[in-house]
């Protein structure tokens, strides 16, 4: 199974902040990775696929870079409405696996 | 959109069926996964259904305890869990295949107690 390291497991920011958050596969997953938001008692919604497409409706602030095996998650300006989990997603080979989640609060 | 049933409250030992109806798509041209999380963990992938041909694929963890089953005429798709176990009370979620995956159910909680 491929695992994905997260990091950090969570961070404290303000509103205005940029913040990043990275997951390291432990092996080659060309472009299939992932980003999703995770708000308290929601589901997760996707923000980014393909290392780097911006899902359709999300705000620009929101970018995705990396390759090979290092994918980095930027907010550029965090707003309140940002304070949520983050986890990424490698969907190259089965079974596909999840980052252990990012927890962005408020500084 | 996908709409899941409700919650569901189990004895250890018992069978789930879980629901996850689908519209504003054509339910037979994307796979189909189930994803869940534990009360205050991150997400597990469970497996999928090809809505097309009934085909899955199962994480390793789950085969033999889970059943996933669609039908067409109504684009739903089942999950079935057997032999549950307090581990297993989490939500569960079905989510449409798209560059990883797109759209995501509500969720259903499953709670598992004696």
């Amino acid at each position: 199974d491929i695992q994905m390291t997260q990091s950090p497991s969570s961070l404290s920011a303000s509103v205005g902040d940029r913040v990043s958050i990275t997951c390291r596969a432990s092996q080659g997953i060309r472009e299939d990775l992932g980003w999703y938001q995770q708000r308290p008692g929601e589901a997760p919604k996707r923000l980014i696929y393909t290392i780097s497409k911006l899902q359709t409706g999300v705000p620009s602030r929101f970018s995705g870079s990396g390759s090979g095996t290092e994918f980095t998650l930027t907010i550029n300006s965090l707003q309140p409405e940002d304070f949520a989990t983050y986890f990424c997603l490698q969907y190259y080979s089965f079974p596909w696996t999840f980052g252990q989640g990012t927890k962005v609060e408020i500084k | 959109q996908l709409v899941q049933s409700g919650a569901e409250v189990k004895k250890p030992g018992a069978s789930v069926m879980l629901s996850c109806k689908a519209s504003g798509f054509t339910f037979t041209s994307s796979f189909m996964h189930w994803v869940r999380q534990a009360p205050g963990q991150g997400l597990e992938w469970m497996g999928r259904l090809n809505p097309h041909n009934g085909g899955t694929d199962y994480a390793q963890k789950f085969q033999g305890r889970v059943t996933m089953t669609r039908d067409s005429s109504i684009n739903t798709a089942y999950m079935e869990v057997s032999s549950l176990t307090p581990n297993d009370s989490a939500i569960y979620y079905c989510a449409r295949q798209a560059g990883g995956m797109d759209v995501w159910g509500q969720g259903t909680a499953v709670t598992v107690s004696s």
